[in-house]
């Protein structure tokens, strides 16, 4: 199985900060990766396909980049409504696996 | 729009069965894979399995093979996930979510999810 590495766990950020998040596939996945935002009580929400393609719909101050095992999700200018927790998940091949999450608080 | 509305959930003993529903529309239902993604009280996300848009091809996490069974009904637009010899693990919030083209494509669209407990 792929096992998916996310870096920090957790960030402390304000309103308008410019936030990055990590992700590492514990092997090559191309760009076979996406990202969801999760909002406690709620279910998740594709943010990024394919590494770095926006889903419709979504604001473009959220970005991702990589490829390969080293993937990043950018955050431009941090919101009220961004912070939630976020997931990384290879669908490369099966099992599909999500990293166990990054947690952007308020400072 | 895409809506999915999960149902079936409950508080059931180990060892026992329990099938979720997730009622789809606002799409081509059969042009899609559909996946089942739990996430058990305050931790991460699971993938649990995933049915293709005929129906025809299954593939389920190990922590559920041979336990759990993913379906469809494309004349009813459902999809369904029949879980038997329940353990306390299994305990989790349980998602039907379809997905964005292949069958291992990420899932584009959520329901709000079924809570599935299992204890004596």
């Amino acid at each position: 199985d792929i096992q998916m590495t996310q870096s920090p766990s957790s960030v402390s950020a304000s309103v308008g900060d410019r936030v990055t998040i990590a992700c590492r596939a514990s092997q090559g996945i191309s760009s076979w990766l996406a990202w969801f935002q999760q909002k406690p009580g709620k279910a998740p929400k594709l943010l990024i396909y394919a590494a770095s393609n926006l889903q419709p719909g979504v604001p473009s101050r959220f970005s991702g980049s990589g490829s390969g095992t080293d993937f990043t999700l950018t955050i431009s200018s941090l919101q009220p409504e961004d912070f939630a927790t976020y997931y990384c998940q290879q669908a490369d091949s099966f099992p599909l696996t999500f990293g166990q999450g990054t947690k952007v608080e308020i400072k | 729009e895409v809506q999915l509305l999960e149902s079936g959930g409950g508080l059931v003993q180990p060892g026992g069965s329990l099938r979720l529903s997730c009622a789809a529309s606002g799409f081509m239902f059969s042009n899609y894979a559909m996946n089942w993604v739990r996430q058990a009280p305050g931790k991460g996300l699971e993938w649990v399995s995933v049915v293709s848009g005929s129906g025809g091809e299954t593939v389920y996490a190990d922590s559920v093979k041979g336990r759990f069974t993913v379906s469809r009904d494309n004349s009813e637009n459902m999809v369904y996930l029949q879980m038997n010899s329940l353990r306390a693990e299994d305990t989790a919030v349980y998602f039907c979510a379809k997905a964005r083209q292949g069958l291992t494509s990420p899932a584009a669209s959520w329901g709000q999810g079924t809570l599935v407990t299992v204890s004596s």
